[in-house]
């Protein structure tokens, strides 16, 4: 039981828009503590797609987008590739926990 | 650019101690406000933070895993180390060691390629 939610799985045809959710509490992404979103290819490591809510690392493409409202936060992709197929997690700051948090991970299938 | 490379064995009996060193290149464990941590991923599972240690030393501990966790640091050597005691094959995973900060809104942002450590007899 992970202490972010997300969907376990999203699916979109190419060109499509997809939104993957992660919700949390009072604890970790009420607060205002950055949402970070991580793109993991099977075999590989996490890479950071979005880091603090809404912001896009260098390189990566601006299909990509972050939202945050209240204790819940949004990874969407737009304009969908084949390529943006893998793993999708998000992660914050829990300060019951003191450490670090992540979601369960959303598996995206480019139909 | 800092990297990151897991070492350490591949295997691990049961009820033993798994030792894990991550070594750090391109960049200094002494880092101001860095923290350097421990993540797992069971196959076809998500991943879990195991704890982090701040530059001055200071830990922290995922609280399912605190009894049989330490994490270390070598100033000296540019490492970081895990071990984790008592081990089951609820332990099998792949290691993976991180570069996070002390500000929350930056990301987990350099990591290594990752270890898989099976626990069996």
């Amino acid at each position: 039981q992970s202490v972010l939610t997300q969907p376990p799985s999203v699916s979109g045809a190419p060109g499509q828009r997809v939104t993957i959710s992660c919700t949390g509490s009072s604890s970790n992404i009420g607060p205002g503590y950055g949402v970070h979103w991580y793109q993991q290819i099977p075999g590989t490591a996490p890479k950071v797609v979005i880091y603090a809510d809404t912001n896009r690392p260098s390189g990566v493409p601006d299909r990509f987008s972050g939202s945050k409202s209240g204790t819940s936060a949004s990874l969407a992709i737009t304009g969908l590739q084949a390529e943006d197929e893998a793993d999708y997690y998000c992660q914050s700051y829990d300060n019951s926990l003191y450490g670090w948090v992540f979601g369960g991970g959303t598996r995206l299938t480019v139909l | 650019q800092v990297q990151l490379q897991e070492s350490g064995p591949g295997l691990v009996k049961p009820s033993q101690t798994l030792s894990l060193t991550c070594t750090v290149s391109g960049g200094s464990t002494s880092c101001h406000n860095c923290y350097w941590t421990w993540i797992r991923q069971p196959a076809g599972k998500g991943l879990e933070w195991i704890g982090r240690i701040y530059t001055s030393g200071s830990t922290n501990y995922n609280p399912s895993l605190k009894s049989r966790v330490t994490i270390s640091l070598d100033t000296s050597r540019n490492q970081f180390s895990l071990t984790l005691g008592s081990v089951t094959a609820a332990d099998t995973a792949v290691y993976y060691c991180a570069r996070g900060h002390y500000d929350s809104r930056r990301p987990l942002d350099s990591w290594g390629q990752g270890t898989l450590v099976t626990v069996s007899s």
